[in-house]
């Protein structure tokens, strides 16, 4: 399967405990975007990496949430601190380029008791 | 602020019967529409809409773009319960170095047989 990858799929954790997410993109996918999707709700952009640099972050993206692409390949996502509120299923997208379209990895949905 | 509207958010037809989802957009230095199915998983492109009037067409589902009212619709003809799913629709911005989606909050089909 070429398509995008996502690991944990499921994550349970208790609140104040640090989570972290992978997601591998399509292999010659240079945008890599992630998204979070709360029930009822489109998915809310985070932030996306040109290559490994990380070009925008949204304002939902609080100090507790941090993410890398250290080669370009490959990013994580981590959430330090959780709360109940950062329980939603976490989305990863890439794609070839600025506005190309963005093709989703089968998501990693958190829960925080 | 960028917004995307759906109606209805939630629709329920027979199976043969045909439907059309209505999408709104105000996005900045908007470029593409964007329609996703998604069940219950991550989403799954559709189309990609940039041009006014020109509709595109896969099987029995079949999109159009208005950019002068900033409206697009969804058609879905004979449906099936395999087309219960929400059907998410984004707007995406310019092709520039910082582009992102926004996502409307989707519209929950579900077909009965």
């Amino acid at each position: 399967d070429t398509g995008v990858s996502q690991d944990p799929r499921h994550k349970i954790t208790k609140r104040g405990q640090n989570v972290t997410f992978r997601c591998d993109p399509i292999s010659e996918h240079n945008r890599l975007y992630w998204y979070r999707q709360t029930l009822g709700q489109g998915p809310e952009f985070l932030t996306y990496f040109q290559n490994e640099a990380q070009l925008e972050k949204s304002r939902l993206l609080s100090d507790r949430f941090s993410a890398e692409r250290p080669k370009g390949s490959f990013s994580t996502l981590e959430i330090q601190r959780t709360e109940q509120g950062d329980s939603a299923m976490y989305l990863c997208a890439s794609s070839l380029g600025a506005g190309e379209t963005q093709y989703f990895g089968p998501g990693t949905r958190l829960l925080v008791l | 602020e960028d917004k995307v509207v759906q109606s209805p958010l939630s629709l329920v037809v027979h199976e043969g019967d045909t439907v059309t989802l209505n999408c709104s957009y105000e996005v900045t230095n908007f470029r593409s529409l964007l329609w996703y199915k998604q069940e219950k998983k991550a989403p799954t492109f559709l189309f990609m809409l940039t041009s006014s009037g020109i509709e595109k067409k896969s099987g029995r589902l079949s999109s159009i773009l208005d950019k002068k009212e900033l409206f697009s619709i969804l058609n879905i003809t004979a449906t099936q319960t395999g087309d219960s799913a929400i059907y998410l629709c984004a707007g995406g911005r310019m092709k520039t170095s910082y582009d992102k989606v926004i996502f409307g909050p989707g519209t929950s089909l579900s077909v009965i047989p």
